[in-house]
């Protein structure tokens, strides 16, 4: 069955430092999804990603924070200077469709900010 | 802001039993409707999703759904010690985002 991977599986990192979070969607899926969870907290929508383009953002994905899909595989998430409370699961999530919608996660990258 | 609620706190249910988790959201607005499985340490797994009123079942999982009332519950049947998760409701609007309530966690005890 396809599923969402996502590398690394845990980062550490010095605050001020950039990180860069990478995840492969479903093969044939379109719609692609950044979710962060801080521990003990609710999953949190960051920034949806269609076409090439940031469909929505949330207020969390400020001007630190940036998407991409480089190479028409990659989907990637990059925080350019880490700050001490973005320690948290980073997860992706694809969909092969809108309106309905079902999202499929993947694993996700633990980041801790030093 | 959709917020999305589920206000319950750790369910023990015998195995065998029957576990029933509520969910209340706050977006009339609201078209879709998921519970997500998530084990510690782990990511959100799709189990159920729902778009119109009433019951959908699939396997020992029954998802309902009353948009009137705004809630969304997830039954699970013949629990098992597998089932001991945390299950987290999640509600799409007009947009794409879930919105995602804090989750219920369940303990099956054999």
């Amino acid at each position: 069955e396809p599923e969402v991977t996502q590398t690394p599986s845990h980062q550490v990192t010095q605050m001020g430092q950039e990180v860069i979070l990478r995840c492969v969607p479903i093969s044939n899926h379109l719609y692609f999804y950044w979710y962060r969870q801080i521990l003990g907290q609710k999953v949190e929508f960051l920034v949806s990603f269609y076409n090439n383009e940031i469909s929505e953002k949330s207020e969390i994905f400020d001007d630190q924070f940036s998407v991409e899909r480089p190479d028409g595989s990659n989907f990637t998430l990059k925080i350019r200077s880490t700050k001490l409370e973005d320690s948290a699961m980073y997860f992706c999530a694809t969909s092969g469709r809108a309106g309905f919608n079902e999202q499929f996660f993947g694993p996700g990258t633990r980041l801790t900010v030093l | 802001q959709k917020e999305v609620e589920q206000n319950s706190g750790p369910l023990s249910v015998p195995e065998g039993a029957i576990a029933s988790l509520n969910c209340t959201y706050s977006d009339r607005g609201s078209q879709s409707f998921f519970w997500y499985r998530q084990y510690s340490g782990k990511s959100p797994e799709l189990i159920m999703f729902i778009y119109s009123n009433g019951d959908k079942e699939d396997g020992r999982f029954t998802a309902q759904l009353n948009k009137a009332s705004q809630y969304v519950s997830l039954l699970i049947r013949d629990s098992q010690p597998s089932d001991s998760a945390t299950y987290l409701c999640a509600v799409k609007g007009g947009n794409n985002r879930l919105a995602f309530g804090k989750g219920n966690q369940v303990v099956v005890i054999p």
